[in-house]
């Protein structure tokens, strides 16, 4: 059975950065690519950024650019997504999710952004 | 606003038919298949609908998905009180290089 278990909730301070981890269980990371996707309190699902494992080549959103960055340490079967420069809108859970099809997700970490 | 367009609310009756929409462009649902997810409140959205009109395991198949042109639709028949749940629709943008959401559809079970 594939679980994908997240880091805990974390709180910080404008300006800081943040990484959220995602344990990948019941299979192999090598064979996955993982996507992060964010949910704003109260709002929609927003899509930040993929590994293409095929491509060998990591997509992020465009209003991400440059201020996100996602990694793997496949030997812990773990995936990364670090957030810089946070503001209070980057508020949110943080999810990551199984392959382009997204059919497996994480729990979700609540980033709390707040001076 | 989201790339895809939904309606923000749908609702039904127990045992009706209902429906939720998707409106994307050729750059997105015109050129590439649809996923459907559920959300149920505080809770990790799941698939629900893969490659426009595929369910994954344990999905029953009241549940059902299609895609003509540049819209898909959700369709969930006997709506069942435990469907109450937000729905997102997903899908590939060739112009953005990335995926899309719709902006959610609430349904509620009256």
């Amino acid at each position: 059975q594939v679980k994908l278990v997240q880091s805990g909730a974390e709180v910080k301070k404008p300006g800081a950065s943040v990484r959220v981890s995602c344990k990948v269980s019941g299979y192999t990371l090598t064979k996955i690519s993982m996507h992060w996707v964010r949910q704003g309190p109260g709002k929609g699902l927003e899509w930040m950024g993929g590994f293409d494992r095929e491509a060998g080549e990591t997509f992020y959103a465009q209003s991400f650019q440059g201020r996100v960055t996602m990694t793997e340490d496949t030997s812990a079967d773990t995936a990364y997504m670090e957030l810089n420069s946070l503001r209070s809108d980057d508020t949110a859970v943080y999810y990551c999710a199984r392959n382009g099809n997204f059919d497996f997700w994480g729990q979700g970490t609540l980033v709390t952004v707040a001076s | 606003q989201s790339v895809l367009t939904q309606p923000p609310s749908a609702s039904g009756t127990p045992g009706q038919r209902v429906t939720i929409s998707c409106s994307g462009s050729s750059s997105n649902i015109g050129s590439n298949t649809v996923n459907w997810h559920r959300q149920f409140p505080g809770t990790a959205p799941k698939l629900l609908i893969y490659t426009n009109d595929q369910r994954p395991s344990g999905v029953p198949d009241r549940i059902s998905g299609s895609k003509s042109g540049t819209s898909a639709s959700l369709a969930i028949s006997g709506l069942q009180s435990e469907d109450e749940a937000d729905y997102y629709c997903a899908s590939w943008d060739d112009s953005l290089n990335g995926w899309v959401f719709g902006g959610g559809t609430k349904l509620t079970v009256l």
